[in-house]
């Protein structure tokens, strides 16, 4: 069956410093992988998607980027944080098409200081 | 491009009283909707999904929605509501590689 990595947990960063969470995906290839980001009270936005190794979608101008390294890898990144990128970061994959359901991860909260 | 609209923020209901959370999505052709629930801290779980087909769909925890394509809508539907419902729920609409969630709807559940 299919499973969804996702770390770490909790963090708490500086302002200014890098950021890198990891979201793996286990039992199925060449999934289309997700990055949401849920801020307190709100909904889900999507911030990345891709449907390929190095292929990388944004939706939304940031400061944050994505990248695939390996099929079944996607990593969520920063260079310097601000405190806007507080709230709680979910990974999700689904398969090929798009009429597939999303599956997603525990999800990171990250709080930026 | 798509949209989902939930109109409810913030929803009460009693302990086994019945339930209805809204949902209406813009869509240019047929849509693939889908309804998720969020626990606090959590991960979203899949309640259900239409494709195609009868209109009316289960899922699980006694869930069902049923699809109205004239007023754009999937209404979530639950005939009696336990006190573990209470989370936040989200309504999403699927087209290509894409999924666009609602702003979700948090439901709580009085004793």
């Amino acid at each position: 069956s299919q499973t969804i990595h996702q770390w770490p947990a909790t963090l708490v960063q500086p302002v200014g410093s890098p950021l890198s969470l990891e979201c793996t995906v286990e039992g199925t290839s060449n999934p289309n992988l997700y990055w949401y980001r849920q801020a307190a009270g709100r909904g889900l936005q999507l911030l990345f998607y891709s449907v390929g190794i190095g292929q990388i979608s944004s939706e939304v101008p940031q400061n944050l980027s994505a990248s695939r390294p390996q099929d079944r890898q996607f990593i969520l990144s920063s260079k310097k944080l601000l405190l806007s990128d507080s709230g709680f970061y979910l990974c999700a994959w689904s398969g090929q098409g798009g009429h597939t359901e999303a599956f997603f991860g525990q999800g990171t909260r990250l709080t930026v200081v | 491009a798509q949209s989902v609209t939930q109109p409810d923020i913030h929803i009460t209901v009693s302990e086994g009283a019945s339930l209805e959370l809204r949902c209406n999505y813009s869509y240019g052709a047929t849509p693939y909707l889908f309804w998720y629930v969020q626990s606090p801290g959590q991960g979203l779980q899949l309640l259900l999904k239409y494709f195609s087909g009868d209109t009316l769909v289960q899922g699980i925890k006694g869930f069902e929605a049923e699809f109205k394509r004239s007023q754009s809508s999937f209404n979530l539907r639950k005939p009696s509501v336990h006190w573990s419902d209470a989370a936040e729920y989200f309504c999403a609409v699927g087209a290509g590689n894409m999924l666009t969630f609602g702003g979700g709807t948090r439901l709580m559940v009085k004793p």
